[in-house]
């Protein structure tokens, strides 16, 4: 199983970028990088899907190097309400190699 | 829009009692999930369905059983509770395989006593 390893907490300020990286150094070569945001008392929503190179959405980038061990969710321009906890997953055929990661529980201050 | 539901948010049960968690989509997805939440640990996967009466462990089965007797329905059984089962349970359901997007329920906390 692709085991994912993400910083424990960042903390940062409104209007900067803010850049999660995600170590995934078994991935398989079918699987893809997905990325979730967690709010108190509600389940994970997804952010953003990637298999390699760059994927952006109206919400965040990723960045997947060619070797696709780690993957980088930056979020541009954060706003208080993007506190939340992020989780890094990587996902197989079927869900039978999803795994979350620990979270990065990120902080942003006015 | 979208919906997951399950079919308590908060559960309080005694050791020993069966528990029976529901989670119903309304997206036809193929896959379903259970997963467990707790502090610290994350999200880990209890098990998953990729079909009708399909089912595969995933990393902590133990103590637990699924049903997916319907596309739409995915139930986690609890045959015997212990007060370590106490936690957040997430379902989750998935599109076929094209797409991992993953949407989640709201979440029942269940308290084992």
């Amino acid at each position: 199983l692709a085991k994912t390893t993400q910083p424990i907490s960042m903390d940062s300020y409104e209007g900067q970028e803010v850049n999660i990286t995600c170590s995934h150094n078994n991935i398989a070569t079918n699987d893809y990088i997905t990325w979730y945001q967690q709010f108190p008392s509600q389940g994970p929503r997804f952010i953003i899907q990637g298999y390699k190179t760059k994927v952006t959405n109206e919400v965040a980038s990723l960045f997947i190097p060619a070797d696709r061990k780690s993957s980088t969710l930056s979020l541009p321009r954060v706003s208080l309400s993007d506190t939340a906890v992020y989780y890094c997953l990587v996902a197989g055929e079927y869900g039978n190699k999803l795994v979350f990661g620990a979270g990065t529980i990120l902080r942003v201050k006015s | 829009d979208v919906k997951v539901t399950q079919s308590s948010r908060y559960l309080v049960k005694r050791t020993g009692e069966k528990v029976f968690l529901e989670c119903v989509q309304d997206m036809d997805h193929e896959n379903m999930f259970w997963y467990r939440q707790d502090p610290g640990l994350g999200l880990r996967l209890i098990y998953f369905s990729y079909d009708v009466k399909m089912k595969e462990k995933g990393d902590i089965p133990e103590g637990y059983s699924v049903s997916r007797e319907k596309k739409e329905r995915f139930s986690l059984i609890l045959e015997s509770a212990s007060t370590n089962q106490t936690s957040m349970y997430l379902c989750a359901s998935m599109p076929g395989a094209s797409s991992y997007e993953q949407y989640f329920g709201p979440g029942t906390r269940l308290t084992v006593t």
